[in-house]
């Protein structure tokens, strides 16, 4: 059971574009929604977070977006630059993010200059 | 300072061998975890430790596979009579404590040929 999923699979977007990734999740038990960047041959590295409290939150040129209801949450990357090229994955944990993280299965995104 | 640290980078064993993957978490860093990423893939949960015991193992895909971590600091994940659907990436992250943030290592590379 696939309990995070996430689109698009890949996604090429042009230099100050705004790519947007989307996510839903199942269990009712998630509490915290990290999202992740991931460069090759590297570990993922923690972008931003959000609790569901709150329904936008707001790093830099990241923003998280939280529909509770409809238990979806997506990533806005404004201005988004080459360097920003990278794989993203959405994740999901209980009890605020003690658990394990439920990743989604990943975005692949490219800025083209 | 130092971040998340696993050895080796890269294992190649054959088929029914056994295998020891380390990981050295951030110092001070109280929770450690365990995630296998698949290629193409999002990590996958194995195991979490709150100090030295595991708090969570219902990621541990069978009995062949097995995590201590007997001075809270130092984990080493070991996995028995290896097959070659146990080829990932071995990730190993670590937080402060529970709910913190999770910093991952490089991961581990495994082949099983």
């Amino acid at each position: 059971q696939q309990q995070v999923k996430q689109s698009p699979q890949s996604l090429i977007v042009q230099k100050g574009g705004i790519p947007i990734i989307n996510c839903a999740y199942e269990n009712t038990a998630f509490d915290y929604f990290p999202w992740y960047q991931q460069f090759p041959g590297k570990g993922p590295a923690l972008l931003i977070a959000i609790r569901p409290d709150v329904s936008e939150k707001k790093e830099g040129r990241f923003t998280i977006s939280f529909n509770k209801s409809a238990k979806q949450f997506s990533l806005h990357i404004m201005d988004s630059q080459p360097g920003d090229s990278a794989t993203y994955f959405c994740a999901a944990s209980g009890r605020g993010g003690a658990d394990g993280l439920t990743f989604g299965k990943g975005t692949h995104l490219i800025i083209q200059p | 300072g130092a971040g998340v640290s696993q050895t080796p980078s890269n294992k190649v064993t054959e088929k029914g061998k056994y295998v020891e993957l380390r990981c050295d978490p951030i110092s001070g860093h109280t929770a450690l975890y365990w995630y296998r990423q698949s290629l193409g893939q999002g990590p996958e949960f194995l195991i979490y430790f709150q100090g030295t015991g595991a708090a969570d193992d219902s990621g541990l895909p069978n009995d062949r596979f097995f995590a201590v971590r007997p001075e809270g600091s130092v984990s080493t994940l070991k996995i028995q009579r290896t097959e070659r659907g146990d080829s990932a990436v071995y990730l190993c992250a670590s937080s402060l404590g529970v709910a913190d943030t999770q910093y991952f290592g490089p991961g581990t590379r495994l082949t099983v040929l």
